[in-house]
């Protein structure tokens, strides 16, 4: 079901530490995924993105890993910074309710501790 | 880097009235669109647009929501009668292919009073 109210998942990093933040996602017929990092005030940017025939992708200092399986996907982020405290979210790109859309998730709030 | 743009940063109306949202795509997508997030609440889908037309729309996007793109530039969304349950961030969002990679502006709060 939906989520509606205030109170976002927070995971709390040391400074340096690797971060791992988790998604699961609805719709199996979802063929693309992306991750968005969303700061206060702003809207959500560009992390990384993954198509359904892959199971792991790397950028710089991220890493998206995806199971199909159990339907969950994960973003790494590896020396966790400052500038990394931000909400992030995954995004699923499928066919639903008849249509391709973009659905995304509720979001993890990531605090980096220095 | 090139980005999307939104104007107003902040809206605010009264209830009823009619409000125009402003955004400029970045130049070379092709693929435009608006989601919106109300407080503490998932970033939700309203409509995309492709080729002067709208390509889909959600269950949000009723009568009373309509988009344009009067330019080569502008992509505007006007909502006709506002409600108190319209408040919230609007974001307009562009992309190259559909649905892929969309970059998105830093939104429009809009409070409705």
């Amino acid at each position: 079901g939906e989520s509606v109210g205030l109170h976002l998942p927070t995971l709390s990093v040391q400074e340096g530490d690797n971060s791992i933040i988790n998604c699961a996602y609805s719709n199996s017929a979802s063929d693309y995924f992306i991750w968005y990092k969303q700061e206060s005030g702003k809207g959500p940017q560009f992390i990384i993105d993954i198509r359904s025939n892959m199971d792991k992708r790397q950028g710089q200092r991220v890493t998206v890993l995806l199971n199909k399986t159990v339907k969950h996907l994960s973003l790494q982020i590896a020396a966790t910074q400052p500038g990394d405290s931000a909400v992030y979210f995954c995004a699923e790109v499928g066919f639903s309710g008849g249509y391709q859309k973009v659905t995304f998730g509720t979001g993890t709030k990531l605090q980096v501790i220095p | 880097e090139p980005e999307v743009t939104q104007t107003p940063s902040h809206q605010v109306t009264q209830m009823g009235q009619e409000v125009i949202l402003r955004c400029v795509p970045i130049s070379n997508h092709l693929y435009f669109y608006w989601y919106r997030q109300i407080l503490g609440q998932k970033v939700e889908f309203l409509v995309s647009f492709y080729n002067n037309e709208i390509s889909e729309k959600s269950e949000i996007f009723d009568d009373q929501f309509s988009v344009e793109r009067p330019d080569g530039s502008n992509f505007t969304l006007k909502i006709r009668s506002t409600k108190l349950e319209d408040s919230a961030m609007y974001f307009c969002a562009s992309s190259e292919e559909e649905n892929e990679k969309l970059f998105f502006g830093s939104g429009t709060q809009l409070s409705v009073l």
